[in-house]
């Protein structure tokens, strides 16, 4: 089945920091999805962007399909920025794989 | 408009008994799924959905069944729990497949 690794695992960052988030897959997928899971636990939809690019607000994805890899960024990072985030991928089985996300900390 | 609802959000089990997850869903969608979290883990696909009557396994199905006689509602079963399941189980679901939803989680203690 397909295998989702992402990167950093860790990150931490002052506030107003800019950073980049990375989603590799082993296989092609048809359905891309980043997610972020606050303190609470609650899963946040960021993005569904199985190619091209995306942008809201401070946060923008890029999907390069071709080449099995998507990007999260996170501009002028705040507090709230703070949790983890997944980012997860379908093929043609409709199996919703997730890695094992990034943990980030945004320090005021 | 509700969303996914997973009842009930917090359960006590003891090793041996079993229980039902719920998980429901208003939004027509297809494509309905059943993930555990362990601590500083991701989420693992337990079973999934792609309509009424039909279910597949995922990445960590044994000791868990589901079925699916409606549309709205994917039910997770535990037949004899164990202390390995203690987790937190989250629902999701979306139109075969695209973007997924997520319920708000069941967190499951097993003794």
């Amino acid at each position: 089945g397909i295998q989702v690794e992402q990167s950093p695992p860790d990150l931490i960052l002052q506030e107003g920091a800019n950073s980049t988030l990375r989603c590799n897959f082993s296989d092609s997928v048809n359905n891309l999805q980043w997610f972020h899971q606050n303190p609470w636990g609650q899963l946040i939809n960021l993005f569904y962007i199985p190619s091209g690019t995306k942008q809201n607000g401070r946060l923008s994805a890029t999907t390069v399909a071709t080449e099995r890899y998507s990007l999260l960024y996170i501009s002028s990072s705040q507090t709230t920025d703070s949790g983890v985030y997944f980012c997860a991928g379908a093929g043609g089985t409709y199996k919703y794989i997730f890695g094992t996300g990034t943990r980030l900390k945004v320090l005021a | 408009n509700a969303g996914v609802t997973q009842t009930p959000k917090f359960q006590v089990l003891k090793t041996g008994q079993s229980m039902t997850l719920q998980c429901a869903q208003d939004m027509n969608h297809e494509y309905m799924s059943w993930y555990r979290q362990d601590p500083g883990m991701g989420l693992r696909l337990i079973h999934y959905s792609v309509g009424a009557g039909i279910t597949d396994q995922g990445e960590v199905p044994n000791g868990y069944n589901v079925s699916r006689s409606t549309t709205e509602d994917f039910p997770l079963r535990l037949l004899s729990a164990a202390p390995s399941q203690t987790s937190v189980y989250f629902c999701a679901s979306s139109y075969n497949p695209g973007e997924l939803f997520f319920g708000e989680g069941s967190r499951l203690t097993v003794l």
